[in-house]
């Protein structure tokens, strides 16, 4: 089963605009992940943020992490046509499931970027 | 540098057969893992391996195998095929550290399509 949960399921936006995505999970974590799919594609990462990090930016990403709520937001700033995508956050450690070397996905958010 | 490689994309079978898929980690890398994607369960960790050991395993029953050789390439096979093992599956690799540690680099995936 799935560490946690993201919000929204899906999103709409106009290019241009900026994308927030949040991301809620439920035990301790080493690191968290961001991960973008382009339709039932392979994954690609985006970004990782360790523990004991609270912002972290990436050219038009920037990820926040707050332990003390167990949550992470992803946003994108000036989004493109082409960020249309499925965007999942992974968390690793933690005591969740035993084996703690691994990445549990969260449910993950369809963004639409509307040229 | 060529990225992870999966064969074949695109695999029909009936049920009851079984089913090997590869997966091709970067030059270099030597953890590979293997994740199943299903519209209902989402991504969910099969197993990991490092030099030919399973360091890590998820929560699939005993006919989800894999292996990895000398060059790291690896395996893995699902035996007595059910309908609900139609997914997206996807190995990922990375040096030697796991997502613990590093980032994951995933395949394009393999389709399977169990009739």
């Amino acid at each position: 089963s799935q560490q946690g949960e993201e919000d929204p399921q899906a999103l709409s936006i106009q290019e241009g605009e900026n994308a927030t995505m949040n991301c809620s999970y439920k035990t301790s974590i080493n690191n968290l992940q961001w991960y973008r799919q382009n339709s039932g594609r392979g994954l690609v990462h985006l970004i990782l943020i360790r523990s004991n990090e609270r912002e972290k930016h990436s050219g038009r990403l920037r990820v926040t992490l707050d332990t003390s709520k167990k949550s992470s937001s992803l946003l994108i700033t000036a989004s493109r046509a082409a960020d249309t995508a499925s965007y999942f956050c992974a968390t690793v450690g933690g005591d969740y499931g035993g084996a703690t070397n691994k990445l549990i996905f969260g449910t993950g958010t369809l963004l639409a970027v509307q040229p | 540098k060529a990225g992870v490689t999966q064969t074949p994309r695109y695999l029909i079978k009936t049920r009851g057969q079984q089913v090997t898929l590869s997966c091709s980690p970067i030059s270099g890398h030597r953890s590979v893992s293997w994740y199943q994607q299903t519209p209902g369960q989402g991504l969910q960790f099969l197993f990991e391996y490092f030099s030919e050991t399973q360091r890590n395993k998820g929560n699939f029953p005993g006919r989800f195998s894999g292996r990895q050789f000398s060059n790291s390439r690896s395996e893995m096979n699902v035996s007595t095929l059910e309908l609900g093992d139609s997914a997206l599956y996807l190995c990922a690799s990375s040096f030697g550290g796991g997502p613990l540690q590093e980032t994951q680099y995933f395949g394009p995936g393999t389709r399977l399509l169990v009739l």
